[in-house]
């Protein structure tokens, strides 16, 4: 069974550009979870997909940030203009039917602004 | 709000010996689940044990166990007969059960290196 896949593995854009993050969850896994770390940072939730419905985005630094999963398969994060700060890995994460099931993560998106 | 403090940032051990993580926690949460995460140096996290708050028994998985001490709010993670595989980053996390949203709050991490 394939584990949950992140594409790009790392982006390098310049500030005000506009990036798109791809997550692919693991097949049937309902449950899908965007995280980040900054440099240096602990690993902050941003936001959890049930389905294509967002569950909970309390997390979502700003308006920057837009996320959909649409169909309820893969999920996009899109930050848009790119700021210095916006710097850091994007980790995403799936769980199954119940929400307390184990998440398990991608590998995660490198993200670099300069 | 619930916090996770990793109080380590960086640890060694020699191969084959035994090493201790800690972890403390804080929440107003009576039922809650705690993990070990692993982060090698090739990045994907894998999840290396999972203990649900509400269980008085200390989970085990092979040679990770972990010491579960719910009045302290600790949850320490031991390695025996540490292999050089087992040098990673590895993070503490907590999810609460009355959380909507069923985030992982994790800890800051520790970078543990295992040296032969």
């Amino acid at each position: 069974e394939a584990g949950v896949t992140q594409f790009p593995s790392h982006s390098v854009i310049e500030k005000g550009q506009t990036v798109t993050l791809r997550c692919d969850p693991i097949s049937g896994h309902d449950n899908l979870y965007w995280y980040r770390r900054v440099m240096g940072k602990e690993i902050k939730f941003l936001l959890h997909f049930v389905k294509e419905s967002k569950q909970d985005e309390s997390g979502m630094p700003n308006n920057r940030f837009l996320a959909e999963r649409t169909g309820g398969t893969y999920s996009t994060l899109k930050v848009q203009p790119a700021e210095l700060e916006d710097s850091g890995v994007y980790f995403c994460a799936s769980s199954q039917t119940r929400g307390t099931d184990t998440q398990y993560f991608g590998p995660g998106t490198r993200l670099t602004v300069l | 709000a619930q916090t996770v403090t990793q109080s380590q940032p960086e640890m060694s051990v020699q191969e084959a010996e035994t090493v201790t993580l800690s972890c403390t926690y804080d929440t107003s949460e009576n039922n809650y689940y705690l993990f070990w995460y692993k982060q090698p140096p090739s990045r994907q996290m894998i999840l290396v044990i999972r203990q649900e708050a509400y269980k008085q028994q200390n989970a085990t998985e092979n040679r990770f166990s972990v010491n579960f001490q719910k009045a302290a709010k600790s949850f320490s993670l031991k390695i025996s007969d540490s292999q050089l595989g087992d040098t990673a980053m590895y993070f503490c996390a907590f999810m609460g059960q009355n959380n909507a949203g069923n985030m992982l709050t994790f800890g800051g991490g520790t970078r543990l290196m295992v040296k032969p």
